[in-house]
């Protein structure tokens, strides 16, 4: 099955500086990679997706690049804000088969003021 | 915007007790998926339904039970429950969309405690 590996563990930076968390996959045959936000005692909320046959997407503040080649996605946020303090989650998925979410073990971002 | 809704937001069991837990996905979507978070984990995939029926099945124990209703509802019932079944349960929807990636919506979870 599919295997999703993201790092740091825990990720702190100063109010307005950019964060950059990177997950690896192992099966080349997933083809979604979404990026849920989860706050403390709420659900997973996605922020922001990628599909295979886009290398880079942005929205405002938060982009994603994903390289097929090397099975690796990463999740950028920039002027970081306070508000963005959370737990990030890369995941992937094989679209088509099994359409289970895999999810990488999360990363605890601290935006210092 | 309409989301995903479970319920009960908090549960408290005893041992070997029996738990139900809803899931009501957002309209128009017409597959649930469940999945399990201990503390500090990720989610686990439990399981998932489409159009009423089991499509995929993860990590759910056998005394873990889950059916989907006709009107796309979601339960997923334990038994026999263990001071491990503590965690954190989210329901997800998402609209089937012929080839193109299902985008999951999560609900805000409920928290089970196993005492």
């Amino acid at each position: 099955g599919e295997n999703v590996e993201q790092h740091p563990s825990t990720l702190s930076v100063q109010e307005g500086d950019s964060a950059v968390i990177k997950c690896t996959y192992s099966d080349s045959a997933s083809n979604y990679f979404p990026w849920y936000k989860q706050e403390l005692g709420k659900g997973p909320q996605l922020i922001i997706d990628i599909r295979s046959n886009v290398g880079e997407k942005k929205d405002q503040r938060i982009a994603v690049t994903l390289n097929k080649t090397a099975k690796h996605f990463s999740l950028h946020i920039t002027e970081t804000q306070p508000e963005d303090s959370a737990v990030y989650f890369c995941a992937a998925l094989i679209s088509g088969s099994a359409r289970q979410l895999t999810f990488g073990s999360g990363t605890q971002l601290t935006v210092l003021p | 915007a309409a989301g995903v809704i479970q319920s009960p937001r908090h549960l408290i069991k005893e041992k070997r007790e029996t738990a139900t837990l809803k899931c009501y996905p957002i309209p128009r979507h017409d597959t649930v998926y469940w999945y399990q978070q201990g503390p500090g984990q990720d989610p686990q995939f439990l399981i998932s339904f489409y159009e009423k029926m089991q499509s995929d099945k993860g990590s759910i124990p056998d005394r873990f039970s889950a059916q989907q209703f006709s009107d796309y509802h979601s339960e997923l019932n334990m038994s026999s429950l263990e001071l491990g079944d503590s965690a954190l349960y989210f329901c997800a929807s998402s609209e089937s969309d012929r080839g193109m990636p299902d985008i999951q919506y999560f609900g805000a979870g409920t928290r089970l405690s196993v005492l």
